[in-house]
């Protein structure tokens, strides 16, 4: 089973430009996650989409970050314009939907490999 | 709002060592439990997980009890190896939603 797919892997942009990571969820997953982790830090979501529509996106900075999943298959993280401190990985994970118990160790988050950003 | 607490790293020990990473939360009602691990150059994988008070969740000789009275999840294990090297997260989830994460520990294991 192919894991969750992210690209770039790696991006280095000047402050004030914009920037779009993305990524392609587990086939048949419904819900999908956007976590911003800061150097030191733990994962904090961003924005959580089931299908095409956002459940939770109380941590997004709406300003300057937006997101899409218009087919409720893959999705698009932008963040326009960056600032310093928006260095960070970028995680995208993916479940099958929230509540749901299947297998061994219930309706598991599958992350992909992330996308470090750095801005200058 | 929700959030987890973890002992601060690096943890370094040395191969065959008793390994405990403590964790505590904070959370309304009764939230999932998890614990996550990161690789070197690897992406977050699940470790373990614990669904209601007294569970323990085991996996790869890892195990943690979920203890509502204290509101800890710490983690354990009886003989660390070399490849046990890694990034720790505690994390919590409620209704199987988002997860929140502790800062994460450094565990370092030494031949």
């Amino acid at each position: 089973e192919a894991g969750v797919a992210q690209s770039p892997r790696y991006k280095i942009i000047e402050k004030r430009q914009s920037v779009a990571f993305w990524c392609n969820p587990i086939s048949g997953h419904a819900t999908l996650y956007w976590y911003q982790q800061i150097l030191g830090q733990g994962p904090k979501l961003l924005i959580q989409f089931q299908n095409n529509g956002v459940v939770d996106d109380s941590q997004l900075p709406k300003d300057r970050f937006s997101a899409e999943r218009l087919k409720g298959v893959d999705s698009t993280l932008k963040i326009q314009p960056a600032k310093l401190e928006d260095s960070a990985v970028y995680l995208c994970a993916s479940s099958l939907r929230p509540g749901t118990s299947v297998g061994p160790l219930g309706n598991e988050q599958f992350f992909g490999p992330g996308t470090r950003l750095t801005v200058l | 709002g929700d959030s987890v607490t973890q002992m601060e790293g690096p943890v370094t020990l040395s191969e065959e060592a008793f390994l405990t990473i403590n964790c505590t939360y904070t959370a309304t009602g009764y939230p999932s439990l998890f614990w996550y691990v990161q690789y070197p150059g690897e992406g977050l994988q699940l470790l373990l997980k614990a669904t209601k008070a007294d569970d323990k969740g085991s996996n790869k000789g890892f195990e943690a009890t979920y203890r509502k009275e204290t509101t800890s999840f710490h983690l354990e294990k009886g003989s660390v190896q070399v490849s046990d090297s890694a990034v720790y997260f505690c994390a919590l989830s409620r209704y199987g939603n988002k997860l929140v994460f502790g800062a994460g520990t450094i565990l370092r294991v030494k031949s």
